[in-house]
C-alpha cells in the first residue's frame, strides 16, 4: 500500500522478553518518527531519524529501547526485557521534509504491545 | 516542562451542530502547530495546520484559530457529522526541535 506499514499490529510478552516492532515508511520520505501512546493518552515521542541517522533519541525512556534504521527507509524499534509499563501502541510515522520544516506526519496504524 | 494540553477532554454534540475544541499551550518558541483526528484503532490523521504568522486557517469544515497573545488554540468543525466521532489531538513543534509534542486529546462525540 501507499501508506506507512506497522507490524506486528498486535504483540503480547511475558514480561522479560524483547520484542522487536517494524516499520515500513512512505517510500521515499525522509523523516521517520517512533511515538509511544499510552491508553487514553497523546503519542509521546521516541526517537528521530533523518534517512539512517538518529537524530533525536531523547525520548525514549530507557537503555532497554533501541531503534534503527540502517538503509534509511524500514525501521525496527527494539525493546529488551520488556516490563508491564512498556504496555501501549507504538506509532511509526514518516514525513518528505526534514525536521526543520516538519509538515504533516503520515502515521501508521500503530503496533499495541501488551505485557503480561 | 513544555506542554500541550487540552481544557475538555470530552465534548458531546448534537450532529449538525458546530463543534469547538480547544487546546493550551505552553512553549512560546513554537511556530507550527497541528491538529488530528485519531479514530479507535487506528493512528492519529491530519486535519488541518497552521503557522504561528497566521492566526486563522480554513479549511473544508474545519478552522483552526491560534492566539499567541494567550498561547490558545483551537479547532472548529461546522455541522458536525457522526463520522466526525474521534478523539482530537493538537500538536506543536519549532524550527529548533522538528518534533511534535502532543497533548492529551479530546473525545469528539456525534449524537444522531
Amino acid at each position: 500500500g501507499a501508506g506507512v506499514s506497522q507490524s506486528p499490529r498486535y504483540k503480547v510478552a511475558k514480561r522479560g522478553q524483547d520484542v522487536a516492532l517494524r516499520c515500513d515508511p512512505i517510500s521515499g520520505h525522509v523523516s521517520l518518527f517512533w511515538y509511544q501512546q499510552a491508553l487514553g493518552q497523546g503519542p509521546e515521542f521516541l526517537t528521530y531519524f533523518q534517512n539512517e541517522a538518529q537524530l533525536d533519541k531523547s525520548g525514549l525512556p530507557s537503555d532497554r529501547f533501541f531503534a534503527e534504521r540502517p538503509e534509511g527507509s524500514v525501521s525496527t524499534l527494539k525493546i529488551q526485557r520488556t516490563q508491564q509499563e512498556d504496555s501501549a501502541v507504538y506509532l511509526c510515522a514518516s514525513s518528505p521534509r526534514t525536521a526543520s520544516n516538519t509538515g504533516e506526519l503520515f502515521f501508521g496504524e500503530g503496533s499495541r504491545l501488551t505485557v503480561l | 516542562g513544555e506542554s500541550v494540553g487540552l481544557h475538555l477532554p470530552t465534548l458531546s454534540v448534537q450532529e449538525g451542530d458546530n463543534s469547538i475544541i480547544n487546546c493550551a499551550y505552553s512553549n512560546s518558541a513554537s511556530d507550527y502547530f497541528i491538529w488530528y483526528k485519531q479514530e479507535s484503532g487506528k493512528g492519529p490523521q491530519f486535519i488541518i495546520d497552521i503557522r504561528s504568522n497566521m492566526d486563522k486557517r480554513q479549511g473544508q469544515r474545519v478552522t483552526v484559530l491560534l492566539n499567541k497573545t494567550v498561547k490558545h488554540l483551537s479547532l472548529q468543525i461546522a455541522a458536525t457529522q457522526p463520522g466526525d466521532s474521534a478523539v482530537y489531538f493538537c500538536a506543536e513543534t519549532s524550527r529548533q526541535g522538528g518534533k511534535l509534542i502532543f497533548g492529551q486529546g479530546t473525545e469528539l462525540s456525534v449524537k444522531p
